[in-house]
């Protein structure tokens, strides 16, 4: 079990709706990334979260936004959901510099009816 | 075009045999290489990096072939707990720390007893 911790573990929200989805990464870790990944698919990079500020992102339209804390937890926040966005969300913290690799979360599995 | 290509199987393989993974990436700026094992409804972990000169961990070997952008993975005496899927997986980035993972579709393996 990695020290990445996701909340809540499952979600089910209406087409339209905002959600916010959280992580707390792991001690000593000062960088989460999200991850999306669709039924059968590969996990998808949304962006990277690192000193409390963006630090990368992928290829998600604006109405995927980001928040990093002072205690590095992190939170990915989705508005005016579709139903595509229906998915697996994973996070990822990981310590910049270090020679040591990435935890993900278990995930939140969110389902846009 | 993908920018990271695997078979997505399934593959079905007698618990013993020796079975191949094969997958190949667009981006030549690509840094590091991994193979990541997804088990059904788990996060992604870490199974091996991926270097040019090759690398092994017990029943797995790994290799990098950069001129063709092509990655393998050989799994040897195959047990009933390999069964997952496998995911390619690349990083723009050279440092472990720093990970904006590109993943592959995944491929997935089941080892029949």
């Amino acid at each position: 079990e990695t020290g990445v911790t996701q909340s809540p573990t499952h979600l089910i929200k209406t087409r339209g709706q905002q959600v916010t989805l959280r992580c707390s990464s792991q001690s000593g870790h000062n960088t989460v990334s999200w991850y999306q990944q669709a039924l059968g698919q590969g996990p998808q990079f949304i962006f990277q979260y690192y000193r409390e500020e963006e630090n990368g992102r992928g290829n998600f339209p604006p109405r995927f936004s980001g928040l990093q804390f002072p205690n590095y937890s992190s939170e990915l926040n989705v508005n005016a959901l579709e139903l595509d966005d229906s998915a697996l969300y994973l996070c990822a913290s990981s310590l910049i510099g270090a020679n040591t690799e990435a935890f993900f979360g278990q995930g939140t599995r969110l389902t846009v009816v | 075009r993908k920018e990271v290509e695997q078979d997505p199987g399934p593959f079905n393989v007698p618990e013993g045999a020796t079975v191949a993974f094969n997958c190949t990436y667009s981006n030549s700026a690509s840094q590091s290489f991994f193979w990541y094992r997804q088990d059904c409804r788990k996060e992604p972990k870490l199974l091996m990096s991926v270097y040019s000169s090759g690398n092994e961990d017990g029943r797995f070997t790994a290799q990098l072939n950069r001129a063709s952008q092509y990655i393998s993975l050989l799994i040897r005496d195959s047990k009933l707990s390999d069964s997952a899927t496998y995911l390619c997986v690349v990083n723009y980035e050279s440092n472990f720390g720093n990970e904006k993972l590109t993943f592959g579709t995944g491929t997935r393996l089941t080892i029949i007893p």
